[in-house]
């Protein structure tokens, strides 16, 4: 089993859709938890951190079920430029992430 | 903000050459980096830790021999692949980590080996 388990994806959605990620990760001891983008080619930047009580940032949304030990993201009114690959990410000591292989989002006009 | 330099951004090479790849933290000490391969559509894969000053510790699976890596000084770590062959081939990045575990990647290096 994956350390960490996304949606397989692709996702592809019109301009304005709701679009939500779901991420699953196997290590109990898990501390941390992020969203990160990663553009075609580019290295990853750091979307949003997660946290238990669950956080906004504009459009952006993630929530954090450490019982289940699953993480999701929630992207309401989609823009073109929220195209990318979104990717889980879970430390359970800083700097040691552990990354899933990411969700493909593209949105179209 | 905190910047992470990495160069080359792409190298082709030849067989059974070997290739450095630098990661400098610009604007701030790292004590610790870490090195990332990332294959076309796979997930990052953690490769190894860089500790300043110390032996790097590297992931299961990771030949020590062959991604040697030197962080001699606080501000630089180099990953050097050595006798390259073209399944080394792959997008290498690197990360370093800010205050209290916030992680800055570099721009990360497409290695080609032909």
């Amino acid at each position: 089993r994956k350390e960490v388990e996304q949606d397989p994806g692709p996702f592809n959605v019109p301009e304005g859709a709701t679009v939500a990620f779901n991420c699953t990760y196997s290590n109990s001891a898990s501390q941390s938890f992020f969203w990160y983008r990663q553009d075609c080619r580019k290295e990853p930047k750091l979307l949003m951190s997660v946290y238990s009580s669950g956080n906004e940032d504009g459009r952006f949304t993630a929530q954090l079920n450490r019982a289940s030990q699953y993480i999701s993201l929630l992207i309401r009114d989609s823009k073109l430029s929220d195209s990318a690959t979104y990717l889980c990410v879970v430390s359970s000591r800083p700097g040691d992430m552990r990354f899933g292989a990411g969700t493909r989002l593209t949105v179209k006009p | 903000g905190a910047v992470v330099s990495q160069h080359p951004s792409w190298v082709i090479c030849k067989s059974g050459t070997s290739v450095k790849i630098e990661c400098r933290s610009l604007d701030f000490q790292a004590t610790t980096m870490f090195w990332y391969r990332q294959f076309p559509k796979q997930s990052l894969m953690l490769m190894a830790t860089s500790n300043e000053g110390s032996k790097a510790t590297y992931e299961q699976g990771v030949e020590k021999d062959k991604f040697l890596i030197n962080h001699a000084s606080l501000t630089l770590s180099t990953l050097t692949v050595t006798s390259a062959h073209p399944e080394d081939s792959s997008f290498y990045i690197c990360s370093a980590l800010v205050g209290a575990g916030r992680a800055f990647f570099g721009q990360g290096t497409r290695l080609t080996v032909v």
